[in-house]
């Protein structure tokens, strides 16, 4: 499977755009880019996914990058309630279980 | 109600010790999954079922069984639990054909051996 890079940590400020980035340099062409988060004491849900355009919906924005080796998802303006570990991971065209890496623990400062 | 459902929430058994967890799904979906977390890890795949009569195993299958009751129901076997699988379990379903094809988690099952 395709590996994901993401920092182990990251900070924002309540109410500022946060940057999540993600690197997949080896992804190919079949592989979709999908984000999942998971809050405190609570299951991973799902956030957003794209292929090759970049992404919007009610929860956040996924940019990526034209040669697709990196995305990065964005949260427009941080709560509290977006603290949470954010994970990237490449997935086929949904014939194949997710495989989670260790993701980025967000932090939001009120 | 929960759309995935996980009992029991919290369990504390000794090694050993049988144990079943069991999900249970009202989405109307085809593939369920089991996977387990580790503190400060991601979630690692135990078993997958893509329907009722497709059983798969994940990337750390060993020491575990499962079984597909039904469309509605997964459950995720311990036949003789240690201590190395105190870990946080999650059940989750999916259904490609339908929206993204996203995955469901239940609330997750804390197991801890003695």
């Amino acid at each position: 499977d395709a590996k994901t890079t993401q920092p182990n940590s990251m900070e924002s400020n309540e109410e500022e755009p946060v940057h999540l980035p993600c690197n997949h340099s080896t992804i190919s062409g079949t592989d979709y880019i999908h984000w999942y988060r998971q809050l405190p004491s609570q299951g991973p849900e799902y956030v957003i996914h794209g292929l090759t355009s970049n992404v919007n919906n009610r929860m956040a924005s996924l940019a990526i990058a034209e040669d697709r080796k990196s995305s990065t998802l964005i949260l427009h303006r941080a709560t509290l309630r977006d603290a949470a570990v954010y994970y990237c991971i490449l997935r086929d065209r949904g014939n194949t279980p997710l495989v989670f890496g260790k993701g980025t623990r967000l932090s939001v400062i009120a | 109600d929960a759309d995935v459902t996980q009992t029991p929430r919290n369990r504390i058994t000794k090694t050993g010790k049988r144990i079943m967890l069991e999900c249970s799904q009202t989405k109307g979906h085809d593939r369920m999954y089991w996977y387990r977390q580790d503190p400060g890890l991601g979630l690692r795949l135990i078993y997958y079922s893509f329907d009722v009569k497709d059983i798969n195993k994940g990337e750390i299958s060993d020491g575990y069984s499962v079984s597909r009751q039904a469309q509605a129901k997964f459950s995720l076997s311990l036949e003789s639990a240690i201590p190395n699988q105190t870990a946080l379990y999650f059940c989750a379903t999916s259904d490609p054909t339908r929206g993204t094809g996203e995955l469901f988690f239940g609330e997750g099952s804390r197991l801890t051996v003695l």
